[in-house]
């Protein structure tokens, strides 16, 4: 069974707070990892496609990397704001066609 | 660039009755994906689709569910006799021609409730 596992299920962070959480998947079969942000009701939406061992991508405060050998991949929020608040999503895609297969997801909430 | 849609947002159906749910991909699109959460799950692959082709579609169920993607007009994903664990938010994405492997642009979503 493949697995994409998200840790932690859920943060609670100050506003100004930097934060961090870990998105673990196959280390076989690697084509890509994919970061969506996911507002409740929204579309989510496309943060990063990652593709190289090392990669680091960047947008904002927000970043990422990648480590294809171990199978994880760091998603990094700097100085978080209220409207980071939101589900981040990763998403392995194994070289089966489109298939996406998804983590549960990490609930972020950021208080004023 | 309108994103993609997917109409209706909400779906409420009878066991028993057809659920169609529609996509229109991203202007340019020809690659579409249709993803289900079902209660307290993350999004689970259903079917990739081609213009005219199913590509894959290992993650739909055996019966009732059928996929779409017709040379003209939006992807239609097909639910018959409905019971009340098809009850999830169904997903659709597109990407552009060149890539499979490349960023996947999500719709809104439809609820599908079957009462």
């Amino acid at each position: 069974i493949l697995n994409v596992e998200q840790s932690p299920q859920s943060l609670h962070v100050q506003e100004g707070d930097s934060t961090n959480f870990t998105c673990s998947f196959p280390s076989s079969n690697f084509y890509a990892l994919h970061w969506y942000r996911w507002e409740t009701a929204k579309s989510p939406e496309a943060l990063f496609v990652m593709t190289l061992n090392g990669d680091e991508k960047k947008k904002g405060r927000i970043s990422a990397t990648l480590n294809t050998k171990e199978g994880y991949s760091y998603l990094y929020i700097k100085g978080s704001q209220p409207e980071d608040s939101a589900t981040y999503l990763c998403a392995w895609n194994g070289g089966s066609q489109g298939n996406l297969i998804f983590g549960k997801g990490t609930k972020l909430s950021v208080k004023p | 660039n309108a994103g993609v849609m997917q109409n209706p947002r909400h779906l409420v159906r009878r066991r028993g009755q057809e659920a169609r749910l529609r996509c229109s991909p991203m202007k340019g699109h020809s690659h579409v994906y249709w993803y289900r959460q079902l209660p307290e799950e993350g999004l689970k692959f259903m079917v990739y689709l081609q213009k005219e082709n199913i590509i894959d579609e290992s993650g739909m169920p055996k019966e009732r569910f059928s996929a779409e993607f017709p040379k003209e007009g939006p992807s239609i994903l097909r639910i018959q006799q409905v019971v009340r664990g098809d009850s999830a938010a169904y997903f659709c994405a597109s990407s552009p021609p060149s890539g499979q492997f490349g960023t996947q642009y999500f719709g809104p979503g439809t609820r599908l409730t079957v009462l």
